[in-house]
């Protein structure tokens, strides 16, 4: 059981490169996450989708674009990254939005733009 | 607007002392969920526990115990007999039914455990 995936799990970008990180579950989970962990600020959300084919804004989406085609995929665009978007993704999912659902993270992707 | 802190950037302590690591949040919902995550070196994020705003029951899982207070917005989490495996970032957040499952993350606090 693999639960979250994410890929790549390290990367380096130029200013002005775009990328996408890919999230993908096999635990048939509704809602997905794109999270950010900075130091010192925790982790916060960038982007999230409460079923396929939807997708909605965080506390800090802007530079960051999303989709989610699939039910078992969620998808992180940078178009044109910049330094600071220097930071470890996570990507998460939960069965349930009711608040008391754990989310299940993904082991994460350190993206480095210089 | 729902907000966690953790006071406590980093706490270091010898192998075997108890420590605990300070939580307090700020929701002005009535029900919500407070949960505790553990981020090993190895980078994942694992959950550890969950409590209910209406269960001020304090929990006790081996060495861990956390004490959830309404009443002081507090939700502490100590290790008792630290070991060296012990030595992670973690997390306090907060979700409420409102919040449609997002969490709200406090900054961390990174435990290092010396033998």
């Amino acid at each position: 059981n693999a639960g979250v995936t994410q890929t790549p799990k390290f990367r380096v970008l130029k200013t002005g490169q775009s990328m996408t990180l890919l999230c993908a579950q096999d635990m048939n989970h509704e809602y997905m996450y794109w999270y950010r962990q900075d130091p010192g600020m925790g982790l916060r959300l960038i982007h999230y989708s409460v079923g396929e084919g939807t997708t909605a804004k965080g506390e800090v989406p802007d530079g960051y674009n999303v989709s989610r085609l699939k039910k078992q995929n969620f998808l992180l665009g940078l178009e044109s990254a910049a330094p600071s978007q220097t930071s470890v993704y996570f990507c998460a999912s939960s069965y349930t939005d009711r608040g008391y659902s754990p989310l299940h993270f993904g082991n994460g992707t350190r993206l480095t733009v210089t | 607007a729902q907000k966690v802190t953790q006071a406590q950037t980093e706490i270091s302590v010898v192998e075997k002392e108890d420590v605990t690591l300070d939580c307090v949040y700020e929701t002005r919902d009535t029900t919500y969920y407070l949960f505790w995550y553990k981020q090993p070196p190895s980078g994942e994020l694992v959950f550890l526990i969950r409590r209910n705003s209406f269960d001020e029951q304090n929990e006790i899982s081996g060495r861990y115990s956390w004490n959830f207070q309404k009443s002081t917005s507090s939700f502490n989490f100590t290790i008792t007999a630290s070991q060296v495996v012990d030595s992670a970032v973690y997390f306090c957040a907060l979700s409420s039914p409102k919040g449609g499952n997002m969490l709200t993350f406090g900054g961390g606090t990174r435990l290092m455990v010396k033998p």
